[in-house]
C-alpha cells in the first residue's frame, strides 16, 4: 500500500528566508504531484514532476524529484507573505487503468513579515 | 470554460437523511474523481470513474455511492448520512496523456452532518 507523508506539517517561518518541504513515499512511483491549497478554497496544481532527477521552477517554488530515495522536495526561496498556504505533495500509485493520487497530509506554511 | 463544478456549496444534513453531490467539468475529461479532505488526513479518495458508465472504489468508499451516467458529470450519494461523514468533499477530473495527468479539482462541497 502506498503511502505518502510529508514533513514537517506546519511551518512558521519569516519573510527572506529559505526552506524545504519534503515529501517520503513507500513504493516505487515516478510521478509526483505538488499542489497548493490556500484557506477555504480549492487545490490548484503547481508542478508535475515526472521521472528521476526532474526539477520543476516557478518563481520563489523549486520542486524536485528522486525516485530511487522515494524522496520529493519543494524548496522555497527567499519566501513572501503571498506563499503562505498548505501545500500537498501527492504520488501516482500507477495502478493499471487509472490514476490514482495518494495526497499527503499536508504542510501549512505561514510566513510571516 | 468553468472547469469543474460542484453543487451544492455547503450542506447541512441530519443524522440519517441523504443527499446527492454533483459535479460537473466541461473539458471532456475521462477521469472523474470524489475525496473527502479531513484536518490532518490530506485528501482521501472515495470512488473514481474512468469513463463514463464506470465506477470504482476508492481508499474509503463506505457509506457512499457513486454514478456516471454522463462523461461530463459525477455525482456522490450519501444514503444515510452519518457524523463521521462531516467533512469537505472535493471533486476532481483528469485527462491522461502521454503518462501526464494532472487533476484538476472543483471549489468543495462542505458537509455538516449532525
Amino acid at each position: 500500500e502506498l503511502k505518502v507523508e510529508q514533513n514537517p506539517l506546519f511551518l512558521s517561518m519569516q519573510e527572506g528566508k529559505n526552506y524545504t518541504i519534503y515529501c517520503n513515499y513507500s513504493t516505487t512511483s515516478d510521478r509526483l504531484y505538488w499542489y497548493r491549497q490556500d484557506p477555504g478554497k480549492s487545490l490548484e496544481s503547481l508542478f508535475v514532476l515526472l521521472s528521476n532527477g526532474a526539477v520543476k521552477q516557478e518563481g520563489r517554488l523549486m520542486a524536485s524529484l528522486d525516485t530511487k530515495a522515494r524522496l520529493s522536495t519543494l524548496h522555497i526561496t527567499a519566501a513572501v507573505h503571498d506563499l503562505s498556504a498548505t501545500y500537498f505533495c501527492a504520488v501516482d500509485s500507477l495502478e493499471e487503468g487509472a490514476q490514482k493520487l495518494v495526497f499527503g497530509q499536508g504542510t501549512r506554511l505561514t510566513i510571516n513579515p | 470554460n468553468a472547469g469543474v463544478t460542484q453543487t451544492p456549496k455547503f450542506r447541512v444534513l441530519k443524522t440519517g437523511q441523504s443527499m446527492t453531490l454533483l459535479c460537473a467539468q466541461d473539458m471532456n475529461h475521462e477521469y472523474m474523481y470524489w475525496y473527502r479532505q479531513d484536518p490532518g488526513m490530506g485528501l482521501r479518495l472515495i470512488h473514481y470513474s474512468v469513463g463514463e458508465g464506470t465506477t470504482a472504489k476508492g481508499e474509503v468508499p463506505d457509506g457512499y455511492n457513486v454514478s456516471r451516467l454522463k462523461k461530463q458529470n459525477f455525482l456522490l450519494g450519501l444514503e444515510s448520512a452519518a457524523p463521521s461523514q462531516t467533512s469537505v468533499y472535493f471533486c476532481a477530473s483528469s485527462l491522461l496523456a502521454g503518462g501526464l495527468a494532472t487533476q484538476y479539482f472543483g471549489p468543495g462541497t462542505r458537509l455538516l452532518v449532525l
